[in-house]
């Protein structure tokens, strides 16, 4: 299986910083990468897809880039309501696999 | 309104069996494949099933395969999972999650229900 490692695990920000989140998976996967949001209590909310390409409704101050191994996710201006968990997903190979996740932290 | 309704979770002995369901609406559910992904406590995501719109295709986690079966039932908007040999690692909350394809091939998860808690404990 397709392992998927996020990095940091956790990150404290402010409100208006820039975030980046970074996942590298364990072999190549072109650009089938989705990002989702799960905030405490509740389900993950699909964010991204295709490694780069925001699903309808998601705030534009979310992005995501990269292709093969190494991707990232970036919040670009903090808001209190992105405290969330962020999991990747890689939907290039059975079974799908998700990245460990990233717990983001308002300061 | 895309809803997923998940049922059927609770307390159950190690060894024992449950079925779970996932009722669907706001969408054309047999235009859709659909997939199971659980959360242990305080853990992440795994995917655990996936069934495409037909029911053709079926895929399954290696830590389920063998005990776990999904399927559909198109007329009633519904899914499942029956569970068969559970163990206590098999703990989790149960999401249903709705694909943004029909075909198993290149699923993304658009669409989570809240999930349904399943405790294996003796």
């Amino acid at each position: 299986a397709i392992q998927l490692t996020q990095s940091p695990s956790s990150l404290s920000a402010s409100v208006g910083d820039r975030v980046t989140i970074t996942c590298r998976a364990s072999q190549g996967i072109g650009s089938a990468l989705a990002w989702y949001q799960q905030k405490p209590g509740k389900a993950p909310k699909f964010l991204i897809y295709d490694a780069s390409t925001l699903q309808s409704g998601v705030p534009s101050r979310f992005s995501g880039s990269g292709s093969g191994t190494d991707f990232t996710l970036t919040i670009s201006s903090l808001q209190p309501e992105d405290s969330a968990t962020y999991y990747c997903q890689q939907f290039n190979t059975y079974p799908l696999t998700f990245g460990g996740g990233t717990k983001v932290e308002i300061k | 309104e895309v809803q997923l309704v998940e049922s059927g979770g609770g307390l159950v002995q190690p060894g024992r069996s449950l079925r779970l369901s996932c009722a669907a609406s706001g969408f054309t559910f047999n235009n859709y494949a659909i997939h199971w992904v659980r959360q242990a406590p305080g853990k992440g995501l795994e995917w655990v099933s996936g069934i495409s719109w037909n029911s053709g295709n079926t895929g399954y986690a290696d830590s389920v395969k063998g005990r776990f079966t999904i399927s559909r039932d198109n007329a009633k908007n519904s899914l499942y999972l029956q569970m068969n040999s559970l163990r206590a690692e098999d703990t989790a909350l149960y999401y249903c999650a709705k694909s943004g394809r029909s075909i198993l091939k290149s699923s993304t998860l658009d669409y989570w229900g809240q999930g349904t808690l399943v405790t294996v404990s003796s």
